[in-house]
């Protein structure tokens, strides 16, 4: 099936630990995106790339990093600098950044400090 | 950046029930995308509608562009249509501004 696969569902981090959050797409998608949500609100964007090997910071950055080194594959890490890193995090790709093309999204991976 | 708000914030319906859900955006997008969000975080695609009117079975959206909302019009309720509702305008390099949503409930 095609789509965009989040792992894991539930991730726990120690306090100072950096912890890694998979996206992988097989959509054939360029751009991909970094979401994160906290209960009651909207989507807010972490990082975006449009393509292989380059990547935008977007609204919120600040204690995060990310890389493209396969167009299928867009990891998100959650430093020890992001105080306060407990929420829901949502990939997403489309076909290209052109402004016509919606975004679809996978279904989440949920990060709690321990 | 663009700021969008989202009315009502909560809404209960009695099954069977009619409702319109809004979208006003702060200045000119793109695109306007609806998102449903099921009780397990799930964010499944709806519309994808810069302006007119389109439609899905019990749902169809419109944009006014020019006046710069969007509305989203549920009828005849279900109780599978519960969850979180968002709307996010699109902008920059197909970029997305949501809004903090309309959760309704549908009770039998």
């Amino acid at each position: 099936d095609g789509g965009i696969t989040q792992s894991p569902k539930y991730l726990f981090r120690k306090e100072g630990q950096n912890v890694t959050l998979s996206c992988e797409q097989n959509l054939n998608h360029d751009a991909m995106y970094w979401y994160r949500q906290d209960p009651g609100q909207g989507l807010r964007l972490i990082y975006y790339s449009q393509i292989v090997n380059d990547f935008q910071k977007g609204d919120i950055a600040e204690g995060y990093s990310v890389s493209r080194e396969k167009k299928e594959s867009f990891p998100l890490t959650v430093t020890s600098a992001q105080k306060n890193p407990t929420a829901f995090y949502l990939c997403a790709s489309s076909k290209d950044r052109v402004d016509n093309q919606p975004q679809h999204f996978g279904d989440g991976t949920r990060l709690s400090i321990l | 950046g663009i700021q969008v708000e989202q009315s009502p914030p909560d809404l209960i319906l009695q099954e069977g029930a009619n409702s319109t859900l809004r979208c006003n955006f702060s200045d000119s997008v793109n695109n306007l995308q609806w998102f449903h969000q099921n009780p397990w975080g799930q964010l499944i695609n709806l519309f994808y509608i810069p302006s007119g009117t389109k439609q899905n079975g019990r749902l169809s959206a419109t944009t006014v562009a020019t006046e710069r909302y969007s509305l989203l019009y549920i009828s005849s309720s279900q109780t599978t249509d519960s969850g979180v509702y968002f709307c996010a305008g699109v902008y920059g390099n197909n970029r997305l501004a949501f809004g903090k949503g309309n959760q309704v409930v549908v009770i039998p």
